[in-house]
């Protein structure tokens, strides 16, 4: 148990709609990573929220964004669904300041798009 | 895009033996860490390799670091069927706040 929990696990939504994804950081814990896996790869990083400004971004398009809230739990948004964004979306949270990186995952939210 | 590339894709091995999987990169490094994943589950920290680290233990974990070579490798020791997950690679590049996965070594330990 890493402390770091995602909502909805489970979604089904249809081409050309949107979806809000939630996750809870570890208590503690400032920065919340966003990483998306598509079945058989590795986690792809989507982008990194602190203090609840963006502090960097993977090579996905404007339709993804994210907040990060002051409780430090965040969102992932993602408008006008691709049949291609069906995925494992996973929430990693960690305590920026620290040399180490280590990141601490939620189970994850598996998007499928139909 | 990837950083990490883990050798193999696909690992089987009995009980009890050893399992290494191997894990090369690209780019200058800050440390090198392994995480695995239970079938469709969140990933799990495993351990962490500084760039001026060697080598390092965990239990039956060992990990090793090449960075002339830009290579890694994971040994899991006495194997069991509990081992039975997907092991990635990450690294945090140099100055960077990303870690970068690769795209994993399954491995199943048969009893």
């Amino acid at each position: 148990e890493t402390g770091v929990t995602q909502s909805p696990t489970h979604l089904i939504k249809t081409r050309g709609q949107q979806v809000t994804l939630r996750c809870s950081s570890q208590s503690g814990h400032n920065t919340v990573s966003w990483y998306q896996q598509a079945l058989g790869q590795g986690p792809q990083f989507i982008f990194q929220y602190y203090r609840e400004e963006e502090n960097g971004r993977g090579n996905f398009p404007p339709r993804f964004s994210g907040l990060q809230f002051p409780n430090y739990s965040s969102e992932l948004n993602v408008n006008a669904l691709e049949l291609d964004d069906s995925a494992l979306y996973l929430c990693a949270s960690s305590l920026k300041g620290t040399t180490a990186g280590e990141l601490f995952f939620g189970e994850g939210s598996r998007l499928t798009v139909l | 895009s990837q950083q990490g590339e883990e050798d193999p894709q696909a690992l089987s091995i009995q009980e009890g033996e050893n399992a290494t999987m191997n894990c090369s990169y690209k780019t200058s490094i800050n440390n090198l860490q392994w995480y695995r994943q239970n079938s469709g589950r969140g990933l799990v920290h495993l351990i962490l390799i500084r760039s001026n680290e060697r080598e390092k233990h965990s239990g039956r974990l060992r990990v090793t670091l090449d960075t002339s070579k830009k290579s890694s490798s994971l040994l899991i020791t006495a194997s069991r069927a509990a081992d039975t997950a997907s092991y990635f690679c990450a690294t945090l590049g140099a100055g960077s706040y990303q870690l970068t996965f690769g795209k994993g070594t399954k491995l199943s330990v048969i009893p």
